[in-house]
């Protein structure tokens, strides 16, 4: 059972427009999500969270919003960067489990 | 501090044989977690540790895979009789406890990559 989906597994972006990468997940439990970036090599580094009390979050460029009727949470990078470029994946954990769920991954290439 | 280490980043091995991984978390986390990713997926939970004890571990962890963490700092994960379908990114992180509600970030090492043979 895949509790977490990230139904697009690229997407090709022009330098200075928005990114947007979308994620669904299934699992009503989960109260806390986070987006991870990583690059070729390297382990996931954290980009941004959301608490499921919060419908929005914005650090900088990124922004997450979170529809919980919808159980549908996506990330919009503006404007995006060719540094942007990289394998993005959203995670869902419940509180209290320490059992982080994450997506497939959206592989992001930002077009110089 | 240099974040999590791993080692080795790169083991290759043939079936059959047993491997051992280290990690070693950011000193003053005391949640360890061990994923495994293989090719287009995310990753996937293993277990995961809070100080020395394992207190969960996946399904997907056979009776060929343990991981310890004694006394509560680094921890080894060891794949015994090695299969080719072990072949996968093993990613260690950590976290620390946090006050009130909210989960914890988890801060990732660079991974061991094992190719089975």
């Amino acid at each position: 059972d895949q509790q977490v989906k990230q139904n697009s597994p690229s997407l090709s972006v022009q330098e200075g427009r928005i990114s947007i990468l979308n994620c669904d997940y299934t699992n009503s439990m989960f109260d806390y999500f986070l987006w991870y970036k990583k690059y070729p090599a390297e382990g996931p580094t954290f980009l941004i969270s959301i608490s499921s009390i919060k419908d929005k979050n914005e650090d900088g460029r990124f922004t997450v919003f979170l529809n919980k009727s919808a159980k549908h949470l996506s990330l919009h990078i503006v404007p995006s960067q060719p540094g942007d470029s990289a394998v993005y994946f959203c995670a869902g954990v419940t509180s209290g489990t320490y059992k982080y769920i994450f997506g497939t991954g959206t592989r992001l290439k930002v077009l110089a | 501090d240099t974040g999590v280490s791993q080692d080795p980043r790169h083991k290759i091995t043939k079936r059959g044989q047993n491997v051992t991984f280290r990690c070693d978390p950011i000193s003053e986390h005391n949640r360890l977690y061990w994923y495994r990713q293989t090719l287009g997926q995310g990753p996937e939970f293993l277990t995961y540790f809070q100080n020395e004890a394992q207190l969960e571990k996946s399904r997907l962890l056979s009776d060929r895979f343990s991981a310890e963490r004694p006394k509560g700092s680094f921890s080894t994960l060891e794949i015994q009789r090695t299969e080719q379908g072990d072949s996968a990114m093993y990613l260690c992180a950590s976290s620390s406890r946090t006050g009130g509600s909210g989960a914890n970030v988890l801060t990732f090492g660079a991974g061991s990559r094992l190719t089975v043979l």
